[in-house]
């Protein structure tokens, strides 16, 4: 198994252009989230899906939009990118709550914007 | 929105030593997670813990849940070189279908 993959890797947008970062899981997992990290902030949420077709805000939703069309990928999608969006960007999954909510990490998306 | 405050922010220490970080909140959880991240890669689970007073070990790294559910610390005895990186709490509450991390702790061995 894959794990959790992330695509692209690295990027650098200028300000107002958009762009979409692909994260998919071979686990089955149902749950799929979608976090921020900057320097001493931590992992801050943004969205997350708990089943294919839904997704929910997190902590820090603005200027970002996502969707779980299929139970496997999590789309994040940037439509104007602004330099404070600029930061390390990780997906997770797990299988569900309780002893299920242990989640797997994919090895983030570097976005840089000008 | 949920705080998990995790302490200390950074440690400097040197080969062999033993090493104790914690995380504390307000709010009761029902899991703690510890999860450890190195430079240019996702965070990789460390330890689970899903019921309070639990006591946990992974090798050289032990774990426990509070008994009051709302703090937890990891442990990791004899450090060696690459136990360096950034280690996170993370915590359930329950039906939150999410977790809440703490800010981190960045630690730096010398050898």
């Amino acid at each position: 198994n894959a794990g959790v993959t992330q695509t692209p890797k690295f990027r650098v947008l200028k300000t107002g252009q958009s762009m979409t970062l692909l994260c998919a899981q071979d686990m089955n997992h149902e749950y799929m989230y979608w976090y921020r990290q900057d320097p001493g902030m931590g992992l801050r949420l943004i969205h997350y899906s708990v089943g294919e077709g839904t997704t929910a805000k997190g902590e820090v939703p603005d200027g970002y939009n996502v969707s779980r069309l299929k139970k496997q990928n999590f789309l994040l999608g940037l439509e104007s990118a602004a330099p404070s969006q600029t930061s390390v960007y990780f997906c997770a999954s797990n299988e569900g709550q309780g002893r299920y909510n242990e989640q797997f990490f994919g090895p983030g998306t570097r976005l840089t914007v000008l | 929105g949920q705080q998990l405050n995790q302490s200390p922010q950074s440690m400097f220490i040197q080969e062999g030593e033993d090493v104790s970080m914690n995380c504390t909140s307000s709010s009761i959880f029902n899991t703690w997670l510890w999860y450890k991240q190195e430079p240019g890669e996702g965070p990789v689970l460390l330890i689970a813990l899903y019921k309070a007073g639990e006591l946990t070990s992974n090798g050289r790294l032990t774990a426990q849940f509070g008994i009051t559910r709302k703090d937890s610390f990891l442990n990791i005895s004899a450090s060696i070189p690459s136990d360096v990186g950034i280690y996170f709490c993370a915590g359930e509450i329950q039906g939150a279908q999410k977790l809440v991390f703490g800010q981190g702790t960045r630690l730096t061995i010398n050898p």
